[in-house]
């Protein structure tokens, strides 16, 4: 199974500023995915990026708030940008890569004041 | 669109009484089903890949089944480190992607 880190745990952030993630995977992995999980909510698909190609965002959630960089097989970012209480969250990136069964990162809790 | 249903919401068990977590899905065309568990303030963990009707997993004192429209987690004679929440998630044929869709999760509490 793929061991997965994220950058930072946690972080308290200001109204309007922005807040970028870091994902690292142990391993070459093809697929990377971003979820969402609000409090007290399960887990909502945000985007899914391929490596050399954009990424794909699900229903709801769009570029302009969420951007992701996916440069090499092995790491990708997610920005949370122009940051309001309601984005207040954990986020989570998986892989998926050749299997079918993802393997998640611990997460990355966000506050935002 | 696919759609995953948890059921109960939250489940508070003794230690020892055994019970069962129902997880009912409509998908297009299922690829796979999925349960995980996840404990508070970390990312979900994997237990179990299910793929077809009459298909069974164990694990210590887990076991998983599926059906064609519902999947169930047993848990036997469980402890208070069992205490998590159960997530099922379905991943369908259709499309590329490979993502998952995830039902609202079990509460589970295993009280000594």
């Amino acid at each position: 199974s793929a061991v997965i880190s994220q950058k930072p745990s946690r972080d308290i952030c200001q109204r309007g500023t922005s807040l970028t993630i870091q994902c690292q995977v142990d391993s070459q992995v093809t697929m990377m995915f971003w979820y969402r999980q609000q409090p007290g909510q399960s887990l909502t698909l945000i985007a899914t990026a391929n490596q050399g190609s954009e990424a794909t965002y699900e229903s709801g959630f769009v570029i302009d708030k969420f951007p992701i960089s996916r440069p090499n097989l092995t790491f990708s970012t997610l920005t949370v940008s122009n940051m309001s209480p309601e984005d207040s969250s954990i986020y989570l990136c998986s892989t998926g890569g050749g299997t079918d069964t993802q393997y998640f990162g611990p997460g990355t809790r966000l506050t935002v004041l | 669109e696919d759609q995953v249903t948890q059921s109960p919401e939250a489940l508070r068990l003794q230690e020892g009484e055994s019970s069962s977590l129902n997880c009912s899905y409509t998908v297009s065309g299922l690829r796979g089903l999925f349960w995980y568990r996840q404990d508070p303030g970390k990312g979900p963990e994997f237990l179990f890949t299910l793929y077809s009707a009459g298909e069974e997993k164990e694990k210590e004192r887990l076991k998983a089944t599926l059906t064609k429209k519902e999947s169930f987690l047993h848990i036997t004679a469980p402890k208070p480190e069992d205490s998590a929440t159960y997530l099922c998630a379905v991943q369908a044929i259709s499309g590329s992607a490979r993502q998952l869709t995830f039902g609202s999760g079990t509460q589970l509490t295993v009280l000594p």
